[in-house]
């Protein structure tokens, strides 16, 4: 069993659309949460980063981290075309922050 | 410009060649990694220096050999090049050992022929 499972999709939504983006992962001692989001042929730009549980805002994003149920997610408002890409969840453990664990990305597309 | 750097962007050798890949962050950060990115887009860490000091060797067979300078470098050698280490490297770096996130380059795309 993965550490940490995402759905890869795809996932194809109409612009304006809420999207809604998960992870569950295994390991409790994971304390840092974060978001990345990866453009074809790109690196991964980080896009949300969350210590511990509860929720974070950055314009029409929004992290929630339930560290009960193990299980993080990623909502976008207002989907843009521009938001089309690969989303990958990351997580750490407090005491070994230099070793990110990814979810396989989940594949987004926004269509107008 | 702020970033992390990597060269070269593509690099296509043959099974068996030696080569490398040399990446350079202006951001400050005290931590650098390789991450190597596979056909399925998993991304997986393979190493991790801290202020030229190695402290993350993932299970990654010895033909990969990083190197760091100084604390604003980190290099990967690859030895006896096999198809399977075709793939995308990432380099990125973070403050302290990753607390804030990390910041990654654009990429290598290696393909081994």
């Amino acid at each position: 069993q993965k550490e940490v499972e995402q759905d890869p999709g795809p996932l194809s939504v109409p612009e304006g659309a809420i999207v809604s983006l998960n992870c569950t992962y295994s390991n409790s001692a994971f304390q840092y949460f974060m978001w990345y989001r990866q453009y074809s042929r790109k690196g991964p730009e980080l896009l949300m980063y969350t210590y511990s549980s509860g929720n974070k805002e950055d314009g029409r994003f929004t992290a929630q981290v339930d560290k009960s149920s193990k299980y993080i997610s990623l909502f976008i408002r207002d989907s843009q075309p521009s938001d089309s890409a690969t989303y990958l969840c990351a997580m750490a453990e407090e005491t070994s922050g230099s070793r990110l664990t990814f979810g396989e990305g989940t594949q987004l597309t926004v269509n107008p | 410009d702020t970033a992390v750097s990597q060269t070269p962007k593509y690099l296509v050798t043959q099974m068996g060649n030696d080569k490398s890949i040399k990446c350079e962050q202006n951001l400050g950060h005290d931590t650098m990694y390789w991450y190597k990115q596979d056909s399925k887009k998993f991304l997986k860490i393979m190493f991790s220096y801290n202020n030229k000091e190695l402290i993350i060797n993932e299970t990654v067979p010895n033909r990969f050999s990083p190197k760091s300078p100084d604390k604003a470098h980190l290099n990967l050698h690859i030895n006896s090049l096999e198809l399977g280490d075709s793939a995308v490297y990432f380099c990125a770096s973070s403050r302290e050992q990753g607390i804030g996130g990390y910041t990654f380059g654009s990429g290598t795309r290696l393909t081994v022929v």
